[in-house]
């Protein structure tokens, strides 16, 4: 079945560490790759897309994401986390060909410690 | 200046009694989404409209209604509201069907709690 999974529920790093959150997906051909931010009390903010090309794609406030075609996977990664990115962390795909309608994984709660 | 706003952003409300969430956006999109995300902060899209046309339709109870009298508004009513009704609704607007892949923009989320 078609699906995208985020295998950490909640994570807990230090500020100023680095970060990675998981993102794996299972689709016949390559899906339309995302990450989004959900702040608390906020809507989703898109962070970065992956559409074709260059497999590392950078987005805002300072995140950069890995599309691995033989992983199926798609890490959201930042070198130096700050207190702000405390937050909601949602992958979302898009399936290449037919209808395009997001579909989101079940999301990662980054907490942030001093 | 608010890309998508929602109202209310917050709804508590009685379990058989009927509501609506308004959802207006002013980026000139013209493809509008409702997505209820859960207790346990799962998406799942329920609606879609391009054009004030609807698209995409969820399984989803046909107690909830959208309504779309303009591309810039598409508003959801909900019937006979239920415990299990409780979540976060999010608006979303995006520039055309096959312009999903540029991301959506979504509103703040109103909060439906049912008692």
């Amino acid at each position: 079945a078609q699906s995208v999974t985020q295998p950490d529920i909640h994570i807990t790093v230090s500020e100023g560490a680095s970060l990675e959150l998981r993102c794996n997906y299972s689709y016949g051909a390559t899906p339309y790759l995302f990450w989004y931010v959900q702040s608390p009390g906020q809507g989703l903010q898109l962070l970065l897309k992956y559409f074709s090309g260059d497999t590392l794609v950078q987005g805002i406030k300072g995140f950069e994401a890995e599309f691995k075609r033989s992983q199926s996977s798609f890490n959201l990664r930042k070198p130096s986390v700050h207190w702000s990115d405390a937050a909601e962390y949602f992958c979302a795909v898009v399936p290449s060909g037919g209808y395009q309608k997001v579909t989101f994984g079940t999301g990662t709660k980054l907490q942030v410690i001093p | 200046d608010t890309a998508v706003s929602q109202t209310p952003k917050y709804l508590v409300t009685q379990m058989g009694n009927d509501k609506s969430i308004k959802c207006e956006q002013n980026l000139g999109h013209d493809t509008m989404y409702w997505y209820k995300q859960d207790s346990k902060k799962f998406l799942k899209i329920m609606f879609s409209y391009n054009n004030k046309e609807l698209i995409i339709n969820e399984t989803v109870p046909n107690r909830f209604s959208p309504k779309s009298p303009d591309k810039a508004h598409l508003n959801l009513h909900i019937n006979s509201l239920e415990l299990g009704d409780s979540a976060v609704y999010f608006c979303a607007s995006s520039q055309g069907l096959d312009r999903a892949l540029v991301g959506y923009t979504f509103g703040s989320g109103t909060r439906l709690t049912v008692v």
